[in-house]
């Protein structure tokens, strides 16, 4: 069975610091994985997608940035954070093809 | 206007009631998913769908691709069924993820 994880779970940081948020699907090889966000009370939203390693679209960026490193790893960071950045981060894979897709349990981040 | 439209935005029912969620579409989708979201944040799996209706315990959703719209419908409501409720779709190309709507806040009262 396929497993996703979130790290880390939540995060309080001061506006201007790094970030740094990671994601892990095991159980699936070459997954198609995506980044999105949601603002308190609001829907989600995408960020990025990934069909392979090494490859990352945006969708919106947001002033963060996407890397996949490893087949099973998807990485969103910044280098200075924002306020606007607070919310709820979620990662969620799919295989090829035209399936459902499946949601990590999310990082809720808290910039002050 | 937007591409996913849900209604009602909010949603309250007592213990034991039913209700309906509908999402309509700005354009002929391939697919829709429905999520529930929890108190934590969770985002539950409920329904996917490329066409048809499919039922499971006492929720049951209907896309009809032809005429851009889906729905939800929960029966018999326990406290349990209280969340966000968000239908998503493709819009374009199947990998560049889901385009959802602004979601049901769904509150049942015993």
């Amino acid at each position: 069975a396929q497993t996703i994880h979130q790290w880390p779970v939540a995060e309080i940081k001061a506006v201007g610091s790094p970030l740094s948020l990671g994601c892990t699907i095991k159980g699936k090889s070459s997954p198609n994985l995506y980044w999105y966000w949601q603002a308190t009370g609001g829907t989600l939203q995408q960020l990025f997608y990934s069909i392979t390693v090494g490859q990352v679209e945006s969708v919106v960026q947001l002033n963060l940035s996407a890397s996949r490193p490893k087949d099973d790893q998807f990485i969103l960071s910044t280098e200075k954070l924002l306020l606007s950045h607070s919310g709820f981060y979620l990662c969620a894979w799919r295989g090829t093809g035209p399936y459902e897709q499946y949601f990590g349990p999310g990082t809720r981040l808290t910039v002050l | 206007g937007m591409p996913v439209e849900q209604n009602p935005p909010a949603l309250s029912l007592y213990e034991g009631a039913e209700s309906g969620l509908r999402c309509n579409f700005s354009t002929t989708m391939k697919g829709v998913q429905w999520f529930q979201q929890n108190h934590r944040g969770r985002l539950i799996t409920l329904f996917y769908l490329a066409q048809g209706t499919k039922e499971n315990g006492r929720l049951k959703s209907t896309f009809n691709s032809k005429e851009r719209y889906s729905t939800l419908h929960i029966k018999d409501a326990q406290l349990e069924d209280s969340g966000t409720y968000f239908c998503a779709v493709e819009l374009n190309n199947y990998a560049q993820g889901l385009t959802f709507g602004l979601g049901t806040r769904v509150s049942v009262f015993p």
